[in-house]
Formats: C-alpha cells, structure tokens, sequence
C-alpha cells in the first residue's frame, strides 16, 4: 500500500509569488483534502477534492484554489503569495463515501514566504 | 461551526507512566468521530485513535486509550506505559458524521515530552 506523498518539502518564495503544492492520495483513496498549518498551531481545513471537483472549503480566500486530477493526485496553488502564508501545508486522503474512513496524512511541504 | 480545545499546551511524562491529554470540543451535532492524531518531529501526521460518538465504549488501540464522555463533550487521550517515541504533538480533532466530505477540525496541539 502507498502512502500520502507531498512534493516538494521544502519552498521559499517571495511576496506577490506564486506557487503550486502536490500531493499523491494514498492507493484506493479518491478524496483528497488541504491543510495549512501555521507554526505552533493545528491544521486548518483549507478544502477537499473529489471526483476533480471542490467539494468543501474552509475559512480561505479565492487566491487558494486547488486541483484533482484523475489519478485522484492533487495540486494546491496559492497566488499573490504572503507573508502570513509560510506555514506547513498538508495534504490528506481518504475515502469519500465511508464517513468512518479516517484521513491519512502526508509529510507536508514548509513554505516560507519573505 | 465545531471548535476543539486543548487546554494542555504542554505536558511530561516519566517513561514506563501514563499520562492523560485533555480535549474537548463544543457541537449541536449528534453523531461524529473524534480522532487523536501524533505528530512526530518528522512532521507527519499519524492516526493514534478513533471514537464513534454513537458508541459508549471507550476505544482502545494496545497502550492508548480514550475517555470519552459525550454530554461532557470531552475526549481525553490515556497514554500507559509511556515510550521515548511517544514524544510528539498530540492533535485532537473532530468530523462530523452527517453528509460526505466533511473537515476535520483540530485542537491547537499538546506536546508531550517523555522523560528517560
């Protein structure tokens, strides 16, 4: 069984970039979801992917937008990027149609913007 | 919208102890699952425990447990026997169970240090 994995680890970019995160959902799962995770703090649901279509968002402006792709890979772009922006970002998969399935994490990738 | 607290932003342990990690969380929802996830140093995210709120049994999964007391609105995390790869930071967090595609929500974190 393949696991959540994330590209790439690591980012440093400047105010007023752009950028695109990826993620490839665990084998068998066809839901992905996003997280932002600021320093010190827990994740924070920024929106789910499923069937290549936004299926849930939180708390986020439209500068994040995300895609899913038929392999049920997933990419997270954010534009106009800020500095309140550097944070872990981590991908999840999971099953969509089995509430009781649990979400399984990726190693997420660091960004720093300065 | 639910929120989940951790009111421990720090705990110890001695190795071979047990420790408990305290969580609650505020919701008009009946039926959802409440989680503990680790996050180790390397970052990613581990499943410890499940509970479905439509069970009264307590979870258990080998040293770790959960205290779940659902008109509380509290889900503890017991930890038996307390190992050096326990250090981590323990996340608690909930999903709702009505509909598809739900969020989870999470607390801010507990990091638990295991004493030698």
């Amino acid at each position: 069984e393949t696991g959540v994995t994330q590209s790439p680890t690591h980012l440093i970019k400047t105010r007023g970039q752009q950028v695109t995160l990826r993620c490839s959902s665990q084998s068998g799962h066809n839901t992905v979801s996003w997280y932002q995770q600021a320093l010190g703090q827990g994740p924070q649901f920024i929106f789910q992917y499923y069937r290549e279509e936004e299926n849930g968002r939180g708390n986020f402006p439209p500068r994040f937008s995300g895609l899913q792709f038929p392999n049920y890979s997933s990419e997270l772009n954010v534009n106009a990027l800020e500095l309140d922006d550097s944070a872990l970002y981590l991908c999840a998969s999971s099953l969509f149609y089995d509430p009781r399935e649990t979400q399984y994490f990726g190693p997420g990738t660091r960004l720093l913007v300065l | 919208a639910q929120t989940v607290t951790q009111s421990q932003p720090e705990m110890s342990v001695q190795e071979a102890e047990t420790v408990t990690l305290s969580c609650t969380y505020d919701t008009s929802e009946s039926d959802y699952y409440l989680f503990w996830y680790k996050q180790p140093p390397s970052r990613q995210m581990i499943l410890v425990i499940r509970q479905e709120a439509y069970k009264q049994q307590n979870a258990t999964e080998n040293r770790f447990s959960v205290n779940f007391q659902k008109a509380a609105k509290s889900f503890s995390l017991k930890i038996s026997d307390s190992q050096l790869g326990d250090a981590a930071m323990y996340f608690c967090a909930y999903r709702s169970a009505l509909g598809t595609g739900n969020q989870f929500y999470f607390g801010t974190g507990t990091s638990l240090t295991v004493i030698p």
